[in-house]
């Protein structure tokens, strides 16, 4: 399943550090989703985006700054991270109409990240 | 906020064996997800349910949207090797975008 993509698979940083981490969905979705799976806790959203438009931040903090250029591509610019953000971060799109019901999300495979 | 709870945690089965697992919320929800996951991958969809009351299959999968509409269940029939993995609810309240996922139950298949 080729859908949602994400790149780097795996990455390593320090926490001075730069670092953006890339999705990609060839579904022909207008919402794509930012999530965080820590281990052994559910996984948890950090950002939607609706028609490019952010429509959520879940309270996340701002050394995770989300970039949508359009309705393909999504990026997580990371910086000045703590160990703490290790983590899978997932990357999602899904179909979204105001006044339907919710639509599936799709996930791509994931970035494992790793924070010295 | 709406919290899903899923059980049993993990589980050890032998391979043949029927799995049951289910869902469960305080809150009402219109959309019934479940998902599976592979170690290093993402959560990869098996079941969406719409309705309460539904019972989809996807070959040895069935998942049942229970009719309170605070409840999903997930069960696997005659379990092989490849069924190892961590199985996700999730679920969406009327016309939110956004879901809320489980914490996952854990499946080991023994040989």
């Amino acid at each position: 399943e080729t859908g949602v993509t994400q790149t780097p698979r795996h990455l390593v940083m320090g926490m001075t550090n730069k670092k953006s981490l890339k999705c990609e969905q060839h579904l022909g979705h207008n919402a794509m989703y930012w999530y965080k799976q820590s281990a052994k806790k559910p996984l948890e959203l950090m950002f939607v985006y609706n028609f490019k438009e952010q429509t959520e931040n879940n309270s996340v903090p701002s050394r995770f700054s989300p970039e949508c250029p359009n309705s393909s591509h999504l990026f997580l610019h990371l910086h000045t991270l703590q160990p703490e953000d290790s983590a899978l971060y997932l990357c999602a799109s899904s179909q979204w109409t105001s006044g339907s019901r919710t639509d599936t999300q799709y996930f791509g495979p994931g970035t494992r990240l790793t924070v010295l | 906020g709406q919290q899903l709870n899923q059980s049993p945690q993990s589980m050890f089965i032998q391979e043949g064996e029927d799995v049951s697992m289910n869902c469960t919320s305080s809150s009402i929800f219109n959309t019934w997800l479940w998902y599976k996951q592979d170690p290093g991958e993402g959560p990869v969809l098996l079941i969406a349910l719409y309705k309460a009351g539904e019972l989809t299959s996807n070959g040895r999968l069935t998942a049942q949207f229970g009719i309170t509409r605070k409840d999903s269940f997930l069960n696997i029939s005659a379990s092989i090797p490849s069924d190892v993995g961590i199985y996700f609810c999730a679920g969406a309240d009327n016309y939110g975008q956004n879901f809320v996922f489980g914490p996952g139950t854990r499946l080991s298949v023994l040989p």
